[in-house]
């Protein structure tokens, strides 16, 4: 079975604070993915990378940024935290961009 | 870009009852997927159906690419099949676009 974790299940954190959000898949995938979930607007790509040390923006990049130095690790890192980024953010991957696994899933407030 | 549209965007059924959630896309694509998110949040992988018709268990999926939809099939219903139920399909970037989902509610 394909595994995707993600280092929290729930993260607090505070107004400019930088945050990291760890993500890693166990199936030696190439692509992986970072989303966004929020009611009423659904999931909305925010970065993805198809290789180490590559990366692509999605449709909501904004305030993000991410980097992939393994091949199973793919992070998040939000530079300055705003409270409009409170949000659930989904990691997933894949060998393929159009098959995903997902991640449990990481539910961020920004106080 | 490619739209996808779910219906219906809410369903509440009595445990024991069979649905259909139905998917429209408004572009061909030649990929298609149905995910389930349950009450923690967590996708989980139901079908990666780009065309075609695919059981398990309990659920089936059918795809006709040709005219633009996937259903998918949920029969005899369980209380544990509640959730949101997601389809995506490949958009150009090479992402998943996805619908807003069909809210599933099963009553015991």
């Amino acid at each position: 079975d394909v595994k995707v974790t993600q280092s929290s299940r729930y993260l607090v954190k505070r107004t400019g604070e930088k945050v990291f959000l760890e993500c890693v898949q166990d199936m030696d995938h190439e692509n992986m993915f970072w989303y966004r979930q929020d009611p009423g607007l659904g999931l909305r790509l925010i970065y993805f990378s198809y290789d180490v040390k590559m990366k692509e923006k999605g449709d909501i990049p904004e305030g993000y940024s991410v980097s992939r130095e393994k091949k199973e690790r793919f992070s998040l890192i939000l530079e300055s935290a705003s409270t409009n980024q409170t949000s659930m953010y989904l990691c997933a991957s894949g060998t393929s961009p159009y098959e995903q696994y997902f991640g449990p899933g990481t539910r961020l407030t920004v106080t | 870009g490619i739209q996808v549209e779910q219906s219906p965007p809410d369903l509440i059924l009595q445990e024991g009852a069979n649905s259909t959630l139905r998917c429209n896309f408004s572009d061909s694509v030649n990929n298609l997927q149905w995910f389930h998110q349950n009450p923690w949040g967590q996708l989980i992988n139901l079908f990666y159906i780009p065309s075609g018709t695919k059981q398990n268990g309990r659920l089936s999926a059918t795809t006709v690419a040709t005219e633009r939809y996937s259903l998918l099939y949920i029969s005899s219903s369980q209380t544990t099949d509640s959730g949101v139920y997601f389809c995506a399909v490949g958009g150009s970037q090479g992402n998943l676009i996805f619908g807003k989902g069909t809210k599933l509610s099963v009553k015991p």
